[in-house]
């Protein structure tokens, strides 16, 4: 069954506390993975697409990076305005249909 | 200004009472979606489409209608709401099934 999973599921940092969330999938034949950011109540916003192994994409704090079986957000110096839930999603195997299976997020709080 | 338009915002309605939330993009993206947003559970597919006349079940299509008339329009009906369709709703739009799809700002559902 494909599956996206998320790790951790909260995480609380410090203002300048650089660390890493993880997104880990079980789809075989990657076609693309996505993330996005979410804030509370409102629609999620694109960040990147990653489409193979070893490729890496940046925006300010954020860099996403991707392996055959996981993505890794890093996020670097965290300021406050970052705090957001940020998800994961792929398409499932052999889909360019539109299907996405979206992670459970991880919910990032940066004190000041 | 490129968005995905949803409407109404917020709905309270009864059990049984069908409903319609709409969606509308204006920039003639091919692909379209709706998701469906819980506590605990993520985002989760209902439909999406693909075209014109092609629609196709998500993950949890249960309760739920599409319909892809024209381009920009992909409303959905809930023929006869039940308490647990109560949810967070998105619709999203997209050029292909691999670039930045765009979210609406939500409908917040009560079924009562």
């Amino acid at each position: 069954e494909d599956q996206v999973t998320q790790s951790p599921e909260a995480l609380r940092l410090q203002e300048g506390e650089s660390s890493s969330l993880n997104c880990s999938y079980t789809v075989s034949g990657l076609r693309g993975l996505f993330w996005y950011r979410q804030d509370p109540g409102k629609g999620p916003e694109f960040l990147f697409t990653l489409y193979s192994a070893g490729e890496e994409k940046e925006k300010e704090r954020l860099k996403a990076t991707l392996t055959k079986k996981e993505s890794f957000l890093h996020i670097t110096a965290p300021k406050p305005e970052d705090s957001a839930t940020y998800l994961c999603a792929v398409p499932p195997d052999s889909s360019n249909t539109g299907k996405l299976i979206f992670g459970q997020g991880t919910t990032l709080q940066v004190k000041p | 200004e490129a968005q995905v338009t949803q409407n109404p915002r917020y709905l309270i309605t009864v059990t049984g009472k069908k409903l319609t939330v709409t969606c509308s993009q204006n920039m003639n993206h091919e692909y379209m979606s709706w998701y469906r947003q819980d506590p605990g559970l993520g985002l989760r597919q209902i439909y999406y489409s693909m075209n014109v006349e092609v629609t196709d079940k998500g993950d949890v299509p249960e309760g739920y209608k599409v319909s892809r008339k024209e381009k920009r329009n992909f409303p959905l009906i809930l023929e006869s709401p039940s308490p647990n369709q109560t949810s967070l709703y998105f619709c999203a739009s997209s050029h292909t099934w691999d670039t930045e799809a765009f979210f609406g700002q939500g409908t917040r559902l009560t079924v009562v």
